[in-house]
């Protein structure tokens, strides 16, 4: 089978960093995905990795480590506008499985 | 605007009924996945056309069926439809079969069963 454990919830200050953990178990693996969803809004996508590492894109990284089964997304500088759901996803034989997603309050 | 058209918006039914929901990829993608999304869920695969072809299936209950046209727009069909079929639809698109570019999400239908 195939699952995904993220925090439900967490809660940050403008301005601070905040992780985002992220494991998995599942019987294919191509890669681990993130994407952002606002609410009623539509998902989008963050970052993709592949590889164990660091991808930096912007205010935001994503780390994976393969042998662990395990990665996280790292928002820095954080802005009031980056409340909204995050959501793991595993890349696994044409298809992504997401995980239940995590919502991030960012206070003032 | 992603550039992934879901049509419609919102759809409110009655329980036992039949919808089809639509959805135009964006320009030169070749893969529609479709995903459901119960309140506060996350998104629930359900099934990938390529090119016309399904590449992978999730849970999908046997009410539900899809196809993808040559024109490369999908539907999804939902029969003897059921309170807990309410959820967001979303419908999503890419240019092939892998996920490393990311997967561009259209915004979604809302069915609402009664």
């Amino acid at each position: 089978g195939q699952s995904l454990e993220q925090p439900s919830e967490v809660t940050a200050v403008e301005g601070a960093i905040v992780q985002i953990n992220c494991t998995y178990q599942t019987s294919g693996f191509y890669g681990l995905s993130w994407y952002q969803q606002h609410d009623g809004g539509a998902p989008t996508f963050l970052s993709y990795n592949a590889l164990d590492g660091l991808e930096e894109t912007g205010r935001f990284s994503s780390f994976l480590s393969r042998s662990d089964s395990y990665g996280y997304l790292l928002l820095q500088e954080l802005q009031m506008k980056d409340s909204a759901s995050y959501f793991c996803a595993v890349d696994s034989s044409y298809k992504l499985i997401f995980g239940s997603g995590t919502r991030l309050l960012v206070r003032p | 605007d992603s550039g992934v058209t879901q049509t419609p918006k919102h759809l409110i039914t009655a329980t036992g009924q039949r919808v089809t929901l639509r959805c135009s990829p964006r320009s030169g993608d070749l893969s529609v996945y479709w995903y459901q999304q119960s309140l506060d869920q996350g998104l629930q695969f359900l099934i990938h056309y390529y090119n016309g072809e399904e590449r992978a299936k999730g849970n999908i209950l046997e009410r539900f069926s899809a196809q993808q046209f040559p024109d490369l727009h999908s539907e999804l069909n939902l029969s003897s439809l059921e309170l807990g079929d309410s959820a967001l639809y979303f419908c999503a698109s890419s240019a092939s079969t892998g996920a490393p570019d990311g997967y561009t999400f259209g915004s979604g239908t809302r069915l609402t069963v009664v």
